[in-house]
């Protein structure tokens, strides 16, 4: 069990650009899930994934946001044409099978900066 | 909708004094409840939980919560901290049990020597 990880730690962006970052969630857990907490602030739900079926996103989520869990494994986070407002640091989280009250191990997250 | 309500940013305390983290919640429906705690330079980790049964709910490392559903709140309590409870603390519900959390804003406990 090597935990959650994230990459990168840290992305410095211009607005405008497009960003994608990775989670690599513990081997075996089905459901994998994104959360984004921005400064001073609670983490705020983005999306969720069982096995590659993404099965719930927020309202937070806006068209220039896509997540992917391809074969169930590792996902990716894409957000299009960045702006400001997406400044803010990129959680992911894994769990074994989506049992009551289970469990969320986190990563240390994305830091996403946007100039 | 639910939401998670931390009046506390941040909790200065001395080692070995008794601690209190507050939280209130709002919601139309029952819940459950977690505390998380995120050290410094790491992810989050759960610390309790409540789900159902005794509304008294307690952590390896010493930490209780109560669920109070009359006044709807889950504080987190420690009868003596010590230097390595240094972090932050985050209150979360959720309505059906799994994992699409609503957490409050959080609070840093600071304890010194």
């Amino acid at each position: 069990d090597t935990g959650v990880s994230q990459d990168p730690r840290h992305k410095i962006t211009k607005r405008g650009q497009n960003v994608t970052f990775r989670c690599d969630p513990i081997s075996e857990h089905n459901r994998l899930y994104w959360y984004r907490q921005t400064l001073g602030q609670g983490p705020e739900f983005l999306t969720y994934f069982q096995n590659e079926a993404q099965l719930e996103k927020s309202r937070l989520l806006s068209d220039r946001f896509s997540a992917e869990r391809p074969k169930g494994s590792f996902s990716t986070l894409e957000i299009q044409r960045t702006e400001q407002g997406d400044s803010a640091m990129y959680l992911c989280a894994s769990s074994p099978g989506g049992g009551l009250g289970e469990k969320l191990f986190f990563g240390s997250g994305t830091q996403l900066s946007v100039l | 909708a639910q939401s998670v309500t931390q009046l506390d940013s941040q909790v200065p305390v001395f080692e070995e004094a008794p601690v209190e983290l507050r939280c209130n919640y709002s919601s139309s429906v029952s819940v459950y409840l977690f505390w998380y705690v995120q050290y410094p330079n790491q992810g989050l980790q759960l610390l309790l939980k409540y789900l159902s049964g005794s509304t008294l709910v307690k952590s390896i490392n010493g930490f209780e919560a109560e669920f109070n559903k009359s006044q709807t709140s889950f504080h987190l309590r420690k009868p003596s901290v010590h230097i390595s409870d240094t972090a932050e603390y985050f209150c979360a519900v959720s309505v059906t049990g799994f994992q699409k959390l609503v957490f409050g804003t959080g609070t840093r406990l600071l304890v010194s020597p």
